[in-house]
């Protein structure tokens, strides 16, 4: 199993300004995901961290908008740029999830831009 | 490309009641299908997968590949099951999970 640490659990922040949210795990993962869930949606992913290259967006997300950082196995960072009120949501960090292994997921960062 | 739906955004049943929480895919490989669940202030965790053909907390779900389906479902609801169900799929290793939006689950007393 993996336990995952989160946060910030929740922010409120002002438009145009930026957020990190750190996520944190208790062993080394090969791929992290980002996902987003917007209310009243489901889970969409946002892009996929591995350690020492750059992550992998999915169609109709930027780095620009949402940099990632994998500075190591064990720890990453995803950063909403730039922020509008469109981008309030929850955005989740998950490892696992393949055939083998469960996903586990972070408590999630409740997003409210003003 | 793949696609999970999951019809009901809500479902309501009283306890003791079968509960059937409905889930479709798209996918033209072999994916392996998962349920997932989250309760009240807490995380979202596993709950089963259709490869280990378990019961969990007294749910089952049953791989239709035919009718592409990974229905959940439990004979007698207990107010506890009230939580908030996705069903997601993988198509193989390393790859992200894709989610249904979602099913809510109330179980009245």
């Amino acid at each position: 199993s993996a336990v995952i640490s989160q946060k910030p659990s929740r922010d409120i922040c002002q438009r145009g300004t930026s957020l990190t949210i750190q996520c944190q795990v208790d062993s080394q993962v090969t791929m992290m995901f980002w996902y987003r869930q917007q209310p009243g949606q489901s889970l969409t992913l946002i892009a996929t961290a591995n350690q020492g290259s750059e992550a992998t967006y999915e169609s109709g997300f930027v780095i620009d908008k949402f940099p990632i950082s994998r500075p190591n196995l064990t720890f990453s960072t995803l950063t909403v740029s730039n922020m509008s009120p469109e981008d309030s949501s929850i955005y989740l960090c998950s490892v696992g999830g393949n055939t083998n292994t469960e996903a586990f997921f972070g408590q999630g960062t409740r997003l409210t831009v003003v | 490309a793949q696609r999970v739906t999951q019809p009901e955004k809500l479902l309501s049943v009283f306890k003791g009641a079968p509960v059937e929480l409905k889930c479709n895919y798209s996918y033209s490989g072999s994916p392996e299908l998962f349920w997932y669940v989250q309760y009240s202030r807490q995380r979202l965790q596993l709950l089963l997968r259709h490869i280990s053909r378990e019961s969990i907390k007294g749910f089952t779900a049953d791989l239709n590949k035919g009718e592409t389906s990974f229905h959940l479902k439990k004979p007698f609801a207990q107010e506890e099951d009230s939580a908030m169900y996705y069903c997601a799929l993988v198509d193989r290793g390393n790859t992200p999970l894709v989610f249904g939006k979602g099913t809510r689950l109330s179980v009245i007393a």
